[in-house]
């Protein structure tokens, strides 16, 4: 079974630009989260959606969004990029997203804000 | 959610035990405890899970204490590759606030020695 896709790998932005990163999860599961990593804040969660829903949300502001397709896929944007910005994004798909089941991470789109 | 308290490192020779302390106090009976570990340059990978009785599995052993307040994440044999950044992090199984998502503290960075 393929893994956890997510393109681009990596990205260089200037500040004020948008970015759309994406995600592909492992076939049949449904939840898609997405993190951001960084070395002063380490794992920070973002957002998970479950069939087309995004159902959690951690303390991100607005800039960032995301929303996912009806074949399970997600996208995350982020707009008018920050220098803060900088960071590796990470996206993690399981099946239902209950916290009994796994979480699988994809390699991650490093994201470098000049 | 309940916090973790993990050691910030560990070192451990190739090829011996290596065991992992968690502590987790405020845990309640609902909390799932999983481990997550994240090798250089990559995204965090599952490593095991268990509510109230040790587990085992291909890839390592769960021990939590009788009173939950603990657990221990046991590596019986370390090669290089376990080198990496562990994570111990509880799931509450009745709260929406852990759909999709897992809060991920410092963890433990554990270095292996050939």
């Amino acid at each position: 079974k393929a893994g956890v896709t997510q393109t681009p790998r990596y990205l260089i932005k200037t500040r004020g630009q948008q970015v759309t990163l994406s995600c592909s999860p492992i076939s049949g599961h449904r939840s898609v989260s997405w993190y951001q990593q960084t070395p002063g804040q380490g794992l920070q969660f973002l957002f998970e959606y479950f069939s087309e829903t995004q159902r959690n949300k951690g303390n991100f502001p607005g800039r960032f969004s995301g929303r996912q397709f009806s074949n399970s896929r997600s996208e995350m944007n982020v707009s008018t990029l920050e220098l803060g910005d900088s960071a590796l994004y990470l996206c993690a798909s399981s099946l239902t997203g209950t916290s009994g089941d796994t979480q699988y991470f994809g390699p991650g789109t490093r994201l470098t804000v000049l | 959610d309940a916090k973790t308290t993990q050691p910030n490192s560990m070192e451990s020779n190739e090829e011996e035990p290596v065991h992992l302390p968690c502590n987790h106090s405020t845990i309640s009976g609902t909390d799932y405890i999983h481990w997550y570990r994240q090798l250089p340059s990559q995204g965090p990978e599952y490593v095991i899970h268990g509510l109230t009785s040790n587990v085992n599995n291909r890839m390592a052993s769960l021990a939590i204490a009788e009173d939950r307040k603990s657990s221990t994440l046991i590596l019986h044999r370390a090669t290089l590759r376990d080198a990496a950044v562990y994570y111990c992090i509880l799931r509450d199984m009745e709260s929406r606030s852990t759909l999709g998502r897992l809060y991920f503290g410092r963890g433990t960075q554990l270095t292996v020695w050939p």
